[in-house]
């Protein structure tokens, strides 16, 4: 079955900084890449994803790329702000069968220092 | 639009016990899965619901299971409780093969 590996599991930058998160997926039928964004004690909360047809997508100050051949991808957020503090998460799904089954990777919090 | 919203938000049950808890998918969402949550890792797949059936299961016990209603809400149920089943319990709703939205989730304590 398809294994996230997710790296780092902390990351410490100053505001204004730009982070970056890595992951890996195992399953090359994977084609559908989402991020979450975990506050404490909060639902995790959906802030982008991208599907295998597509290298880079964007949405303001948070981009997510993909490298098909090398089965990984990653979340960079630019400008970073202390309220980008939180866990994030990364997930694969490989929806043959019908099911968006989602297998996440273990999470990296960062934090944001003013 | 309320989002997906789950009930209770929190539980405390004694080993041995049954727990049913409860999920509403967003409006317009026909697909419903359960995920658990243990404390600093990420969610795992329990199993998903499509059309009342169940789609596809992870490696969960039979002592998990569940249950969608023709107005697409579902119930999670767990029987015969283990210490080890404290977690917190999420559901996630999607329209097809869309994104996914989560709940906020049940927090499960068993002593």
């Amino acid at each position: 079955g398809e294994n996230v590996e997710q790296h780092p599991s902390t990351l410490s930058v100053q505001e204004g900084d730009s982070a970056v998160i890595k992951c890996t997926y195992s399953d090359s039928a994977s084609n559908y890449f989402p991020w979450y964004k975990q506050e404490l004690g909060k639902r995790p909360q959906l802030i982008i994803d991208i599907r295998s047809n597509v290298g880079e997508k964007k949405d303001q100050r948070i981009a997510v790329t993909l490298n098909k051949t090398a089965k990984h991808f990653s979340l960079h957020i630019t400008e970073t702000q202390p309220e980008d503090s939180a866990v994030y998460f990364c997930a694969a799904s490989n929806p043959q069968g019908g099911s968006e089954k989602l297998v996440f990777g273990k999470g990296t919090k960062l934090t944001v220092n003013p | 639009d309320a989002g997906v919203t789950q009930s209770p938000t929190h539980l405390i049950k004694t080993r041995g016990q049954q727990v049913t808890l409860r999920c509403s998918p967003k409006s317009g969402h026909d697909t419903v899965s359960w995920y658990q949550q243990a404390l600093g890792q990420g969610p795992q797949f329990i199993f998903q619901y499509y059309e009342e059936e169940e789609r596809q299961r992870g490696n969960f016990p039979d002592r998990f299971s569940g249950h969608q209603f023709p107005n697409y809400s579902s119930e999670l149920n767990v029987n015969a409780l283990l210490l080890g089943d404290s977690a917190l319990y999420l559901c996630a709703s999607s329209l097809g093969s869309g994104s996914a939205f989560f709940g906020q989730g049940t927090r499960l304590t068993v002593v």
